[in-house]
């Protein structure tokens, strides 16, 4: 069976720090990958997805990127954390090419930005 | 450009009554159509999909949904509530064909009251 692993859980960083959040998937090839950020009231507003090893698309410019160094792994990184980068960052995954649509979530990692 | 509404942000109710979690689409082509619950501090967990066929659809927890065209809704009800059914509810849209981009709604928190 899948499963998709977040890390860390829960993060504290100070204003003008770097970030780095990591998301891995198991037990599947090739999926498409996203990155979501959850802020309170506000839903889930998607921030980057990938199709593929290396490729990369943002939906919001930000003061985020991403990276997709190896297959069913996904690196939210930031050089410089801003205030309004707190939130709940959620990776994502789905089968391409097939019958099925659906996104499958992992737990998610809590920010905040001090 | 495909959109989601979701009418209420939070929904209060009292344990063992019905309730209906409403949501409303809007998009210029054919759509798949989603309901995810999310409880606090975890990822989404997909309740139950719309992809094609029959317009009630049945999930999981006792929860069902019907897609009404028409009416571009895709409202989500279940009879009975229980206490474990505190969450916040997503709806969820994705435009049939080409890339799996979903967009979601801001969520409805429902509040299960003893």
């Amino acid at each position: 069976s899948q499963t998709i692993h977040q890390w860390p859980a829960t993060l504290v960083q100070p204003v003008g720090s770097p970030l780095s959040l990591e998301c891995t998937v198991e037990g599947t090839s090739n999926p498409n990958l996203y990155w979501y950020r959850q802020a309170a009231g506000r839903g889930l507003q998607l921030l980057f997805y990938s199709i593929g090893i290396g490729q990369i698309s943002s939906e919001v410019p930000q003061n985020l990127s991403a990276s997709r160094p190896q297959d069913r792994q996904f690196i939210l990184s930031s050089k410089k954390l801003l205030l309004s980068d707190s939130g709940f960052y959620l990776c994502a995954w789905s089968v391409s090419g097939t019958g099925i649509y659906e996104q499958y979530f992992g737990p998610g990692t809590r920010l905040t930005v001090t | 450009a495909q959109s989601v509404t979701q009418l209420d942000s939070q929904v209060p109710v009292f344990e063992e009554a019905p309730v209906e979690l409403r949501c409303n689409y809007s998009s210029s082509v054919s759509v798949y159509l989603f309901w995810y619950v999310q409880y606090p501090n975890q990822g989404l967990q997909l309740l139950l999909k719309y992809l094609s066929g029959s317009t009630l659809v049945k999930g999981i927890n006792g929860f069902e949904a019907e897609f009404n065209k028409s009416q571009t809704s895709f409202h989500l009800r279940k009879p009975s509530v229980h206490i474990s059914d505190t969450a916040e509810y997503f709806c969820a849209v994705r435009n049939r064909g080409g890339y799996q981009k979903v967009t979601f709604g801001i969520g409805t928190k429902l509040q299960v009251i003893p």
